[in-house]
C-alpha cells in the first residue's frame, strides 16, 4: 500500500545534538512537506519542497535543514540552534497544483534532554 | 495575512448528538480551498472534507458536512450522529491557490460520551 513512512516513532537526543527525521513515501508525489505540532499551536510549516533537488522554507524554518535528493525522500535535520526542538514532527506529501490529496506521515515525536 | 482560527479548544457531545465544530479564515485571495482533519491520539492526521472556494454546494462525505458561509469566512465542520471514536483533535486547515501550503488552525479537542 502506498503511503509516508516517519521513522523512528520517537526519538530522545541530548540538548547539542543534531538529529535527523526520516521521512519516505511511495506514492510517487512531487511535494513533500515538513510541520511541527506543539500543544495548542496546531500545525506549523518548517521547510516544503515541489520538486526534487529544490525547497523553500516555511514560517519557522530557523534552526532547521533538509535535503531532496530523491523524490521519496525528504529529511528533516533539527539542528543544535533550534531553541526549543522538543515536538512532534509530522511529514506530508501530494500532487502540485492538486486541491486535495495531502497525505500525512504517523509523525515522530522527538524529545530532547 | 492568511489566517484560520478555530475558537473552541474543546467540545463535548453526547453519543448519537451532532456536534458543529468552528471555524473562521481569513484570505485575500478569491481562489483558495478548506480542508478538515481528524487526528487521534495515535498522531496520524486524516483527511475527513473538502470544499473548494468556488463550490457551490456545501461539500459532504458520510457523517461529515461542511458548512460554508463564504461572507461570513466560516467553514464550521458538522459530525453527524457522533460515535465514540470520533474522539479525537479536529483541525480546520486553507490552502490559497497561490501558495502551495496548508496553514492549520490550532484545533479543536472533540470527546464523545455515553
Amino acid at each position: 500500500d502506498g503511503g509516508i513512512t516517519q521513522s523512528p516513532k520517537y526519538l530522545f537526543r541530548k540538548e547539542g545534538q543534531n538529529v535527523t527525521l526520516s521521512c519516505e513515501q511511495n506514492l510517487n508525489h512531487d511535494a513533500m512537506y515538513w510541520y511541527r505540532q506543539d500543544p495548542g499551536q496546531g500545525l506549523r510549516l518548517i521547510y516544503y519542497s515541489q520538486i526534487v533537488n529544490d525547497f523553500q522554507k516555511g514560517d519557522i524554518a530557523e534552526g532547521y535543514s533538509v535535503s531532496r535528493e530523491k523524490k521519496e525522500s525528504f529529511p528533516l535535520t533539527v539542528t543544535s540552534a533550534q531553541k526549543n526542538p522538543t515536538a512532534f514532527y509530522l511529514c506530508a506529501s501530494k500532487i502540485p497544483g492538486s486541491t486535495r490529496g495531502y497525505t500525512f506521515g504517523s509523525g515522530t515525536r522527538l524529545t530532547v534532554v | 495575512a492568511q489566517k484560520i482560527t478555530q475558537t473552541q479548544p474543546g467540545m463535548f457531545v453526547q453519543e448519537k448528538e451532532a456536534v458543529t465544530l468552528d471555524c473562521t479564515y481569513d484570505t485575500s485571495d478569491p481562489s483558495y480551498g478548506l480542508f478538515w482533519y481528524k487526528q487521534p491520539s495515535s498522531g496520524e492526521m486524516i483527511f475527513l472534507i473538502y470544499q473548494g472556494s468556488y463550490d457551490q454546494q456545501n461539500a459532504t462525505e458520510g457523517r461529515y458536512s461542511l458548512n460554508f458561509q463564504k461572507a461570513r469566512k466560516s467553514a464550521n465542520l458538522v459530525i453527524s450522529a457522533s460515535q465514540l471514536g470520533d474522539s479525537a483533535m479536529y483541525f480546520c486547515a486553507m490552502k490559497t491557490y497561490n501558495t502551495d501550503k496548508l496553514i492549520f488552525g490550532t484545533g479543536t479537542r472533540l470527546q464523545v460520551f455515553p
